[in-house]
């Protein structure tokens, strides 16, 4: 079975912290995503990776940073942190090997409160 | 950028009931899915259904896609309330199969 690990799943932070989100997947996916969901908004992309060291730019990403220097690690950075990046953080992996079945697999989420 | 609407936004029935949701999306896709996701947790994905299929069933569940109108239906039969959740599509894009757009769900409450 895929899984797909979080470091957290609760968090609380305070304002202009640096705070860190680790993801890690086990199937050897390529790509990665990092989204955050908010009541009544569904899921927005903030990053994905389809390789290491690749990253591109989601729907909302403005405050965030990502890294992925190992294949099955994607980590997600608010530089500093702010009050409405309060939200509940997903990260979720799929493979390339076919194009047109591209199920992701979630983690478990991270559900961060910056005070 | 919002893809996929569902429809309704809250749904409640009782036990043994059929539920049926809906979702419409705005652009050509090579898939669509529709995921899972329990309160407080990750997402499970659930069925995905082709752009060149019309109907497909998965157990208790049946996807339909209507390609020229855009939507797609999720019916589960004989409910149960072990399937109170929230329920999203996601599509594809034409340009990137990589990722994936989702609508903001419909919330499923099963009443014993």
């Amino acid at each position: 079975d895929v899984k797909v690990t979080q470091s957290s799943r609760y968090l609380v932070k305070r304002t202009g912290e640096k705070v860190f989100l680790e993801c890690v997947q086990d199937m050897d996916h390529e790509n990665m995503f990092w989204y955050r969901q908010d009541p009544g908004l569904g899921l927005r992309l903030i990053y994905f990776s389809y390789d290491v060291k690749m990253k591109e730019k989601g729907d909302i990403p403005e405050g965030y940073s990502v890294s992925r220097e190992k294949k099955e690690r994607f980590s997600l950075i608010l530089e500093s942190a702010s009050t409405n990046q309060t939200s509940m953080y997903l990260c979720a992996s799929s493979t390339q090997v076919h194009w047109d079945y591209n199920e992701q697999f979630f983690g478990p989420g991270t559900r961060l409160t910056v005070l | 950028s919002q893809q996929g609407e569902e429809d309704p936004q809250a749904l409640s029935i009782q036990e043994g009931e059929n539920a049926t949701m809906n979702c419409s999306y705005k652009t050509s896709i090579n898939n669509l899915q529709w995921y899972r996701q329990n309160s407080g947790r990750g997402l499970v994905h659930l069925i995905l259904i082709r752009s060149n299929e019309r109907e497909k069933h998965s157990g208790r569940l049946r996807v339909t896609l209507d390609t020229s109108k855009k939507s797609s239906s999720l019916l589960i039969t004989a409910s149960r309330a072990a399937d109170t959740a929230s329920y999203f599509c996601a599509t594809d894009g034409m340009d990137s199969s990589y990722k994936l757009i989702f609508g903001s769900g419909t919330r499923l409450l099963v009443r014993p």
